[in-house]
Parts: structure tokens; C-alpha cells; sequence
């Protein structure tokens, strides 16, 4: 099956810096999803970006599905900006999104 | 709008207990996923129901795992006979088309 790949798996930084964080798939997809994990466990919708550019607010994205990664931009962060960001895809043909393993943010004040 | 809700918030059983976990999904959404997330883990995809076509049941880890999606919207996952690597959070999805919008989640611990 499709294997996915976040980097880094955990990022420090202090409050205000610029982070990217990276999502490589082994396979073609019709589907990419970033979420936030919160520290309550909630997973909220940053971006459904299967190709292109996106922006909301501090937050970007960017996928190039034919060298089949994806890269989330944060600048000035904040330490709400901390928790766990998953990647997601869906395969071609496939139905289920499949989850990387997460990057943990860290912001401190 | 109302997102989807997923019950109970938190559930403690037995090892050997039967549990049903529900899960209402945003109106109008015609696919459903369920996913279950250990302690410090990534998410694991268990089951996908897509309007009135057979269930992907593929990710569901044993005979004791089972899902129904009645009238195309509330969904119930069942585990028979619980054990205690089940302890995780289960997680229900809808999606209208591919963009996928989780629940809060049911907190299962089996002690």
C-alpha cells in the first residue's frame, strides 16, 4: 500500500519563528488532507490540497503530485500553533485516507 | 452548521465486554470512516462506508471488529469481546465528496 512520510517528526521552535513541514507519498493520489491535532485531540481541517497552492492567513500549503509531496508553511507562530500535524492522502482508485505519522510542534513563548 | 458527533465522549469497560461506539455524521454527507488512534500513534483507517455501495471493510483488525451504517447516516461500531490492546481513540469521519471532517473522537479504555 501507499506509504506516507511526515519530516521532521518533532519541531522546537520559539514564538514568532517560520517552520515547513514536510509530506512525501510513495504513489499517485486524488486526495491530500492536512489536519491539526489540538492538544484535546481534535483533529481540525488546515487544507484539502490533492495539487497547487492554498493560503489561510499565517497558513500555507503546497502539494506537487507528480514528485508526490506536499509542504506546509507556518510563519510567525504562536503557541497555539502547537500539537500534532498529520498529513493524509488518498490513493488512486482508493477510497480510504491513509495518515503519516504526524510532525509535533512545539512553539514556546 | 453541526459537525459530526460521536458517543459516548469516553467509554471504561470490562476486558470481555461487548461495546457499540456511534457516530452521527454531517448532514448530507454521503461517506463515513472510522479510524482508530493509539497513544502517541498515527491514525489507522478501520472501515469506509460510501452511500449505498459495500463498506471497504479492509482496515478492521479482526472478526471482533464489525460496523453498520443505517439509512445512509448514523454509524455504529461494535467490538465483541473487548481486549485490552483495543484501548484507543476512535475516530468517525464524513466527507461530502473527498474532504474528510472528523469527530471528537470516543475515548475507549478496557481495563
Amino acid at each position: 500500500g501507499i506509504q506516507v512520510e511526515q519530516s521532521p517528526p518533532d519541531l522546537i521552535l520559539q514564538e514568532g519563528a517560520n517552520s515547513t513541514l514536510r509530506c512525501n507519498f510513495s504513489d499517485s493520489v486524488n486526495n491530500l488532507q492536512w489536519f491539526h491535532q489540538n492538544p484535546w485531540g481534535q483533529l481540525i481541517n488546515l487544507f484539502y490540497i490533492p495539487s497547487g497552492t492554498k493560503q489561510n492567513g499565517r497558513l500555507s500549503a503546497t502539494t506537487v503530485a507528480t514528485e508526490r509531496y506536499s509542504l506546509l508553511y507556518i510563519s510567525s507562530s504562536q503557541t497555539t500553533d502547537s500539537g500534532v500535524y498529520f498529513c493524509a492522502v488518498g490513493p488512486a482508485g482508493a477510497q480510504k485516507l491513509v495518515f503519516g505519522q504526524g510532525t509535533r510542534l512545539t512553539i514556546n513563548p | 452548521g453541526a459537525g459530526v458527533s460521536q458517543s459516548p465522549s469516553n467509554k471504561v469497560t470490562e476486558k470481555g465486554k461487548d461495546v457499540e461506539l456511534r457516530c452521527d455524521p454531517i448532514s448530507g454527507h454521503t461517506a463515513l470512516y472510522w479510524y482508530r488512534q493509539s497513544l502517541g500513534q498515527g491514525l489507522e483507517f478501520l472501515i469506509y462506508f460510501q452511500g449505498n455501495s459495500a463498506p471497504d471493510k479492509s482496515g478492521l483488525p479482526s472478526d471482533r471488529f464489525s460496523a453498520e451504517r443505517t439509512g445512509g447516516s448514523v454509524s455504529t461500531l461494535t467490538i465483541q469481546r473487548t481486549q485490552q490492546e483495543d484501548s484507543a481513540v476512535y475516530l468517525c469521519a464524513s466527507s461530502p465528496n473527498a474532504e474528510a471532517f472528523f469527530g471528537q473522537g470516543t475515548r475507549l479504555t478496557v481495563v
